[in-house]
C-alpha cells in the first residue's frame, strides 16, 4: 500500500512570502504529525492530529505557523510571512492510533531566500 | 524540556567494520526508538525497546535500552555500503506517548 505522502517536495519562496505544505497519510492511520528538520539537526515536533480530537500545537515555533487536518486525512502545514529562518526540511509522519509506529514521508524542503 | 544526546556526530568506517552509536537523556525514558534516514527520505523505524535493560536484534542491528532508562545503543556488526545514512535515536517525551524528541543523529559514511 502507499505510504505517506507530502507535496510539494521542494518548494522555493521569498521572504514574507506564506507557503502551504501537503501531507497525505496512509490510509487508515487516524495520527498524524508534522515535524521540522533543520540543517544537522534532529526532528523538532511541531503539531499533532489524532481523530476528531484538539490538535495538541504545542510545538509551533510562533503563530506565522498553523496546520488543518479535513475529513480526517490529508493535512496543511501553513507557514506566513515566511522567514530564512523557516528554511528546513518538514516532515509529515501518520500512525494507527495513540502510540502506534510513526510512519515518514520524505518531507519537504522549503528554502525562504 | 527534554534533550537527547547522540554521539558520535560521525563516522567514517570501512567496510566490513562494526560501529557503535548512543544515546544519553537527562531524563527517564519509557521507550527508545532509533531510526535510520537516507538522503531526500524521511527516517524509519529499525528498533524500539520498551523495557530498561532490554536487548533486541534486528538482523546485523542491536540495540539496548539502558538499565538506568537515560541511555540506549545501538550496534551495527560488519556494516555494508547501504548502512550509510544517518542515524537517530528518539523517544516520546515526558508525559506524552506520542511526542517524539529526537536525537541530533550520528551521520555513517561506510567506504567500500
Amino acid at each position: 500500500g502507499a505510504g505517506v505522502s507530502q507535496s510539494p517536495s521542494n518548494k522555493v519562496t521569498e521572504k514574507g512570502k506564506d507557503v502551504e505544505l501537503r501531507c497525505d497519510p496512509i490510509s487508515g492511520h487516524t495520527a498524524l504529525y508534522w515535524y521540522r528538520q533543520s540543517l544537522g539537526q534532529g526532528l523538532e515536533f511541531l503539531i499533532y492530529f489524532q481523530g476528531n480530537s484538539a490538535p495538541d500545537k504545542s510545538g509551533l515555533p510562533s503563530d506565522r505557523f498553523s496546520a488543518e487536518r479535513t475529513g480526517g486525512s490529508v493535512s496543511t502545514l501553513t507557514i506566513q510571512r515566511t522567514q530564512q529562518e523557516d528554511s528546513a526540511v518538514y516532515l509529515c509522519a501518520s500512525s494507527l492510533g495513540l502510540v502506534g509506529e510513526q510512519f515518514f514521508g520524505p518531507g519537504t524542503r522549503l528554502t525562504v531566500l | 524540556g527534554q534533550q537527547l544526546n547522540q554521539s558520535p556526530q560521525s563516522m567514517f568506517i570501512q567496510e566490513g567494520e562494526d560501529v557503535s552509536m548512543n544515546c544519553t537523556s537527562s531524563s527517564i525514558f519509557n521507550t527508545w526508538l532509533w531510526y535510520k534516514q537516507d538522503p531526500g527520505e524521511g527516517p524509519v523505524l529499525l528498533i524500539a525497546l520498551y523495557k530498561a535493560g532490554e536487548l533486541t536484534s534486528n538482523g546485523r542491528l542491536t540495540a539496548q535500552f539502558g538499565i538506568t532508562r537515560k541511555d540506549s545503543f545501538l550496534n551495527i556488526s560488519a556494516s555494508i555500503p547501504s548502512d550509510v545514512g544517518i542515524y537517530f535515536c528518539a523517544g516520546p517525551g515526558s508525559g506524552s506517548n506520542y511526542k517524539l524528541t529526537f536525537g541530533k543523529g550520528t551521520l555513517l559514511t561506510v567506504n567500500p
